[in-house]
């Protein structure tokens, strides 16, 4: 009964490597979001997504891309990853309008060292 | 600036408590969801509110438009219902959520 699967639960990466964190949902969702979840923060928005090849910038896209080559996924791309993007990351899958029903990934823990 | 209060940001209870977890927000909504994370990070949606009060379970959840506040109850506190307790709203302007920085919740035995 999965509805929206992340690639990862926990991922350690090094300084300046590229990550990908991928986000599938087999809900036949338009909009997509990518939150990260920090203590004493809580969920910021990274990138969002209304529709295929669409994507607007969240509150903190600073270091940062996305990618959605189809409806089903969205990849928040890291190009070169820091020391402070280690953060628990959160993809979210919602039904255009339907705010009324969101549904979240398990979310990815990502450690940069 | 943060749209969403909520408090307490810590609240560790005895098995068997009533709880009250309590959202504030400072923009017009068209709805209001309480979710709940695990330790591990997945996140289930308890309650999606736009009016009144809902109830599933042990848990209860009010809205008060008027004055911009939610509560979230939980009666009979088990330890299984130690989580993070999180606050979200969408404004009416955006089609977005703003969230509030979570309640963590430790029920003892």
């Amino acid at each position: 009964d999965v509805k929206v699967t992340q690639s990862s639960r926990y991922l350690v990466k090094r300084t300046g490597e590229k990550v990908f964190l991928e986000c599938v949902q087999d809900m036949d969702h338009e909009n997509m979001f990518w939150y990260r979840q920090d203590p004493g923060l809580g969920l910021r928005l990274i990138y969002f997504s209304y529709d295929v090849k669409m994507k607007e910038k969240g509150d903190i896209p600073e270091g940062y891309s996305v990618s959605r080559e189809k409806k089903e996924r969205f990849s928040l791309i890291l190009e070169s990853a820091s020391t402070n993007q280690t953060s628990m990351y959160l993809c979210a899958s919602i039904l255009q309008g339907a705010f009324a029903e969101a549904f979240f990934g398990q979310g990815t823990r990502l450690t940069v060292v | 600036k943060n749209e969403v209060e909520q408090s307490p940001q810590n609240l560790t209870a005895q098995e068997g408590e009533f709880i009250t977890i309590n959202c504030s927000y400072s923009v017009g909504i068209s709805a209001l969801h309480w979710l709940q994370q695990h330790p591990g990070g997945g996140i289930v949606s308890l309650f999606m509110l736009s009016s009144g009060k809902k109830k599933h379970g042990r848990l209860i959840a009010t809205i008060n438009i008027q004055e911009k506040h939610s509560s979230l109850h939980i009666t009979a506190s088990h330890p299984r219902d130690s989580a993070v307790y999180i606050c979200a709203v969408v404004p009416n302007t955006g089609n977005q959520f703003y969230f509030g920085t979570g309640t963590s919740l430790t029920v003892i035995p």
